[in-house]
C-alpha cells in the first residue's frame, strides 16, 4: 500500500518558471491538502479539497493554483515561481476533514528557486 | 490568534528516560488535537490523537495529556528510544466550518545511547 505519493521529490527552478508538484494517494480519501514547510517552522496549509470537484485556500494560497483531478489525485501548480517559494511541500489526505481522522502525508518535495 | 506553540525548541534525553513534549495552543474553540513524528526527510507520521472531552489518552509508551483550563497539551514518551529521535509537532483543528489542522512550530527531541 503506497499511501500518498508525491513527484517528484527534489526540483530547482528559475525564478519566473512554472512547474506543477504532484500528489496521488490510494486510500480511498475524501480529502486532500498542500502545506509547505518552511525551516524552523511547521507546516502551513496552502490549499486543501475537501471532496472531489472542489477546493479551497488555506492559510497561504497566494502564488499557488491547485487542480483536484480526481479522488485519487491533488496538484499544485506554481505558475511564476518566486525565491520566497523555496520551501519543502507535503501533500497528504484523510477520510473526511483534518480534524476528524488523522492526515498521512507524503515524503515532500523540496523545491529551490533561484 | 490562531497558532499553536510550543515550550522548547530542543530537548534532550538518554535513553531510557521519559519525555515530555510540551505544546501551548491559543483557540479554546479548538476540539482536536494530534501530535505527529517527522524524522529527518520524511513526512509528518500520526502519533496520537485527543479529542477536547477527553484528559489523557494512552497508546504504546506514549500518553497525550489535554488542559484545557490552560490551553496546553503535552506528549509522553516512556522508556525513550534512539529511534525517538524526531521533530515533533503538535496540532489542533480549529473547528472553524471545514476542520483543518493548525500545526505548531515542532520540537526536536534527541535521545543519546
Amino acid at each position: 500500500n503506497a499511501g500518498v505519493t508525491q513527484t517528484p521529490k527534489f526540483q530547482v527552478l528559475k525564478t519566473g518558471q512554472s512547474m506543477t508538484l504532484q500528489c496521488a494517494q490510494d486510500m480511498n480519501h475524501n480529502s486532500m491538502y498542500w502545506y509547505r514547510q518552511d525551516p524552523g517552522m511547521g507546516l502551513r496549509l496552502i490549499y486543501y479539497s475537501a471532496s472531489e470537484g472542489t477546493t479551497d485556500k488555506g492559510e497561504v494560497p497566494n502564488g499557488y493554483n491547485v487542480s483536484r483531478l480526481n479522488k485519487r489525485e491533488f496538484s499544485l501548480r506554481l505558475e511564476s515561481a518566486a525565491p520566497s517559494q523555496t520551501s519543502v511541500y507535503f501533500c497528504a489526505s484523510s477520510i473526511t476533514g483534518a480534524g476528524e481522522t488523522e492526515a498521512f502525508f507524503g515524503q515532500g518535495t523540496r523545491l529551490t528557486v533561484v | 490568534g490562531e497558532s499553536v506553540g510550543l515550550h522548547l525548541p530542543t530537548l534532550s534525553v538518554q535513553e531510557g528516560d521519559n519525555s515530555i513534549i510540551n505544546c501551548a495552543y491559543s483557540n479554546s474553540a479548538s476540539d482536536y488535537f494530534i501530535w505527529y513524528k517527522q524524522e529527518s526527510g520524511k513526512g509528518p507520521q500520526f502519533i496520537i490523537d485527543i479529542r477536547s472531552n477527553m484528559d489523557k489518552r494512552q497508546g504504546q509508551r506514549v500518553t497525550v495529556l489535554l488542559n484545557k483550563t490552560v490551553k496546553h497539551l503535552s506528549l509522553q514518551i516512556a522508556a525513550t528510544q534512539p529511534g525517538d529521535s524526531a521533530v515533533y509537532f503538535c496540532a489542533e483543528n480549529l473547528n472553524t466550518g471545514f476542520q483543518k489542522l493548525v500545526f505548531g512550530t515542532g520540537t526536536r527531541l534527541l535521545v543519546s545511547p
